[in-house]
């Protein structure tokens, strides 16, 4: 079942910051965050690891909630460079690597 | 030189036609993958390979058959496709099948069933 991301779709002004949110009705065993720009491949941002700690690539970082089964992207200070389509992946106990992607938030970053 | 490349970038074909979709990584990883990503859906997993043995096939209809010849090259073969499978085809790869090995995406392949 794939994971549920909210909200669908955001508009910032350049500086302005902004969640994304994952939920899960399963156990998961980690989060992944990837972001896609038009026309390009998804790009992978970082994992988050169930008992581990809050990660960050550049001003973004991120946090996973096991007790809710749900992790939160945290875009600071957001830069024109942030655009894109910003999809989790979640990864369940014993699933290894075959990640189940939610349906992607698309993020716009105007001047 | 991009670490996963794939050809061609956009395909139109015909439902009764043949044809190949190719990904090839450079980064010396272990595992490749297929997914599809279709308008207003998920990007769903199709096929996952490690050391070039199939591991995962996600209930992918038979028109879609895939090829891992060596751990860098990855096929995907296409036979009388619908047109509900127009859609971008991405390969991924990544060090190992397993658990915290991010995913590297090819740019995809944008295929139109006609």
């Amino acid at each position: 079942q794939q994971p549920v991301q909210s909200p669908q779709a955001v508009i910032l002004r350049e500086g302005e910051d902004a969640v994304i949110n994952c939920s899960s009705s399963k156990a998961l065993y980690s989060v992944h965050w990837y972001r896609q720009k038009h026309g390009e491949a998804p790009v992978f941002l970082m994992i988050l690891l169930k008992g581990g700690e809050q990660m960050r690539h550049e001003k973004i970082s991120a946090s996973f909630n096991e007790k809710k089964q749900q992790s939160s992207l945290y875009l600071t200070a957001s830069q024109l460079s942030y655009s894109g389509t910003y999809f989790c992946g979640t990864e369940r106990a014993y699933a290894g690597n075959m990640l189940t992607f939610g349906g992607g938030t698309r993020l716009m970053v105007k001047p | 030189e991009t670490g996963v490349t794939q050809t061609p970038r956009h395909l139109v074909m015909g439902m009764t036609n043949k044809k190949s979709l190719k990904c090839e990584q450079h980064l010396g990883h272990n595992a490749m993958y297929w997914y599809k990503q279709s308008a207003k859906k998920p990007l769903e997993l199709m096929f996952v390979y490690s050391l070039e043995e199939r591991v995962e096939n996600n209930s992918v209809p038979s028109r879609f058959s895939p090829e891992c010849p060596n751990s860098s090259h990855l096929f995907l073969h296409l036979h009388t496709l619908q047109p509900e499978d127009s859609a971008l085809y991405l390969c991924a790869s990544s060090q190992e099948a397993d658990y915290n090995s991010p995913l590297h995406f090819g740019n995809g392949t944008r295929l139109t069933v006609t």
